[in-house]
């Protein structure tokens, strides 16, 4: 997990509040994933990235936004943060090719 | 679209037993699966990787395999220990054109003293 870091670790925030959850690496892969879990839905994809000037929506990005500001560093986004926005949030990379995925600690938002 | 199904039940298992997990699938024909252990309130971590033209494979404890046939991989832990307990995550190519992986919801591992 120290290769995949996340901040913040917890946040508590309020509706309609502009949230930013920030992601880095030190593994040096291109690919860079946010993914959001939900008691009994699992990992769901929100955004994706392949490289700095690649990114891509995932099956649930509404609601989010993603910048990668280098190949080490992709942040998500909450532009207006609604209570069912209350999850756990984990930021990936990922090896090409087999795409083996490597998670960090996560960060367990709350919107009241 | 890809549809990965694992027992949504708990698994209890007596320790030194060996625990078979199961995950299936529907709509494709992956090139390779995966399997991720999961902690409460952390992050996956891969465990082992399987191609299709592997039918198994092995790393310490665990082996997993994999029959494209039944769409099936059974993950296996031999000599169970406590410290196993965990949920697991079987995961798959997402397929149809889309990248990345599609994990499945997980089954969660009790291994019992």
């Amino acid at each position: 997990d120290a290769d995949v870091t996340q901040t913040p670790r917890n946040r508590i925030t309020k509706t309609g509040k502009r949230i930013m959850l920030e992601c880095s690496q030190t593994k040096g892969h291109d690919r860079m994933y946010w993914y959001r879990q939900d008691p009994g839905l699992g990992l769901r994809l929100i955004y994706y990235s392949f490289d700095v000037k690649d990114i891509n929506k995932g099956e649930i990005s509404d609601g989010y936004s993603v910048s990668r500001q280098a190949q080490a560093k992709f942040s998500l986004s909450l532009e207006s943060a609604i209570p069912n926005q209350t999850a756990l949030y984990f930021c990936a990379t990922g090896l090409a090719g087999t795409d083996t995925q490597y998670f960090g600690p996560g960060t367990r938002l709350t919107v009241l | 679209s890809q549809k990965i199904e694992q027992n949504s039940e708990a698994l209890n298992i007596q320790e030194g037993k060996t625990a078979t997990l199961t995950c299936n699938y529907t709509n494709y024909s992956p090139a390779y699966l995966q399997w991720y252990r999961q902690d409460p309130g952390r992050g996956p971590v891969f465990l082992l990787l399987i191609r299709e033209n592997e039918k198994e494979k092995r790393k310490e404890r665990l082996k997993v395999t994999f029959d494209t046939t039944l769409k099936q991989s059974l993950f296996h832990i031999t000599a169970s220990q406590p410290a196993d307990s965990a949920t697991y995550l079987c995961a798959l190519e997402s397929g149809g054109g889309a990248d990345g992986l599609t994990f499945g919801k997980g089954t969660h591992l009790i291994i019992q003293p």
